[in-house]
């Protein structure tokens, strides 16, 4: 069975550039997670679809950050623009079910925003 | 609002020594708790969850934890750490009712050969 797909794996790109990440998670999963991980914490939730509604994006920062995932499947985190503070490593995760079910992780995506 | 506390950031054992990780959840009522384990390189994956009943959970690779209420504690222990046991591991709480999972900011483990 594939995994959750994650990329690219790593991106560097200058403050107030765009930059996008994307994810596919593994078949028959209907929710699918983004964390945001920096450096010595944990991950932290900033959006969370079950199929394609999202359901929690209370940690999303809205004023640059949006994420799409038409169909209920593929999923895309935009930023625009990147600032200096966005620089971490940015996880896809998805599950069978709801928050309660083991989440699987992709590999993430790595940032640096210079 | 449920949160995770991890006291022990880095640990570094010797083969064969035992293995406890602290960990402590915040939320007062019915909890899922999770330790994921994140080897050099690899995904973060599920080592152990606890959602009900026993409260000795057992996971892969000789892991166990046990989940003490009175205590809102879920320690990570293994009798015996092998090398390969390295990686930063990862308690996370989930709060009945509540979908979101919240991860602690995860303890280092070296184990020295």
């Amino acid at each position: 069975e594939a995994g959750v797909v994650q990329s690219p794996r790593y991106k560097i790109i200058e403050k107030k550039q765009p930059v996008a990440f994307w994810c596919n998670p593994i078949s028959g999963h209907n929710t699918l997670y983004w964390y945001r991980q920096n450096l010595g914490q944990g991950p932290e939730l900033l959006i969370r679809y079950e199929n394609e509604e999202a359901v929690d994006d209370s940690q999303l920062p809205k004023d640059r950050f949006s994420a799409e995932r038409l169909k209920g499947v593929d999923s895309t985190l935009k930023i625009q623009p990147a600032e200096l503070g966005d620089s971490a490593v940015y996880l896809c995760a998805s599950s069978q079910g709801t928050g309660t079910d083991t989440q699987y992780f992709g590999p993430g995506t790595r940032l640096t925003v210079l | 609002a449920q949160s995770v506390s991890q006291h022990n950031h880095h640990v570094i054992l010797s083969e064969a020594a035992s293995l406890e990780l602290g960990c402590n959840y915040s939320y007062g009522g019915t909890v899922n708790l999770f330790w994921y384990v994140q080897y050099p390189g690899q995904h973060l994956q599920l080592l152990l969850k606890y959602f009900s009943g026993d409260p000795l959970v057992k996971g892969i690779k000789g892991f166990e934890a046990e989940f003490i209420k009175s205590k809102f504690s879920f320690n990570l222990r293994k009798p015996s750490v092998q090398w390969s046991d390295t990686a930063e591991y990862f308690c996370a709480v989930n709060s009945g009712g509540y979908q979101k999972v919240t991860f602690g900011t995860g303890t280092k483990l070296q184990v020295i050969p």
